[in-house]
């Protein structure tokens, strides 16, 4: 069964200082893998997603994230955190095939806390 | 480009009531999906549709849950009678169509409470 799993439940970090929330997976064949931030009250935002190329993509705000085919993980980095990047992130695997062809699997979350 | 239009963006009802979802994807989005998030965890699928047919359903408790895609754009997602359980954030997303590459994008939610 293909899935996600985001060990930590909550980050914290201090303004400026890098960060790293951590995703593993299990899937079948090549991932195709995703990063969303949900801020408080609000919709899922697309961050960054990886599909083939590149191990290091570049996405939205400054975050980047390492794709690590021997690890099987793809973590989300920022160079230098921001209070406002304060949120929930969640790391996701796009399936294949099976009945929900398409469909998001999402791990369940982790709670970043930037303190100033 | 608009987003993926919700509403309502709130809902209070009591339990056993019924309650009404709408969501506009994206122009020209073939692929539409309802998931529910319950407050901690990931969202996961009810409901996915390619155009005005589903592709998948087998997450929707089908015994009070309904959603329908008429036209191929516009989605409802009926929940009646309402459980407590119920109590969520229901997200609807729209992406070009089922390929694996392309980008789901989200709407704002409807948030959900039966009480």
């Amino acid at each position: 069964a293909q899935s996600v799993a985001q060990p930590e439940d909550q980050v914290n970090v201090a303004e400026g200082n890098p960060l790293t929330v951590k995703c593993t997976y299990s899937v079948s064949g090549n991932p195709y893998l995703f990063w969303y931030v949900q801020y408080p009250n609000r919709g899922l935002q697309f961050l960054l997603k990886y599909i083939t190329g590149d191990n290091l993509v570049k996405g939205s705000y400054g975050f980047e994230a390492e794709f690590n085919k021997s690890q099987t993980s793809f973590h989300l980095k920022k160079p230098s955190a921001l209070v406002s990047d304060s949120a929930l992130y969640f790391c996701a695997v796009r399936l294949l095939y099976g009945g929900s062809q398409g469909n998001l699997i999402f791990g369940k979350g982790t709670k970043l806390s930037v303190k100033p | 480009e608009a987003g993926v239009a919700q509403s309502p963006r709130y809902k209070i009802i009591e339990k056993r009531q019924s309650v009404a979802f709408w969501c506009n994807p994206i122009s020209g989005h073939a692929t539409l999906y309802w998931y529910q998030q319950i407050l901690g965890q990931g969202p996961k699928l009810l409901i996915q549709f390619q155009n005005n047919g589903v592709v998948d359903d087998s997450q929707l408790p089908k015994d009070r849950f309904s959603a329908e895609r008429l036209k191929g754009v516009d989605s409802t997602l009926k929940i009646q009678p309402a459980k407590l359980e119920d109590s969520a954030v229901y997200l609807c997303a729209s992406s070009l169509d089922l390929e694996r590459g392309n980008t789901i994008y989200f709407g704002e939610g409807s948030w959900l409470t039966v009480v």
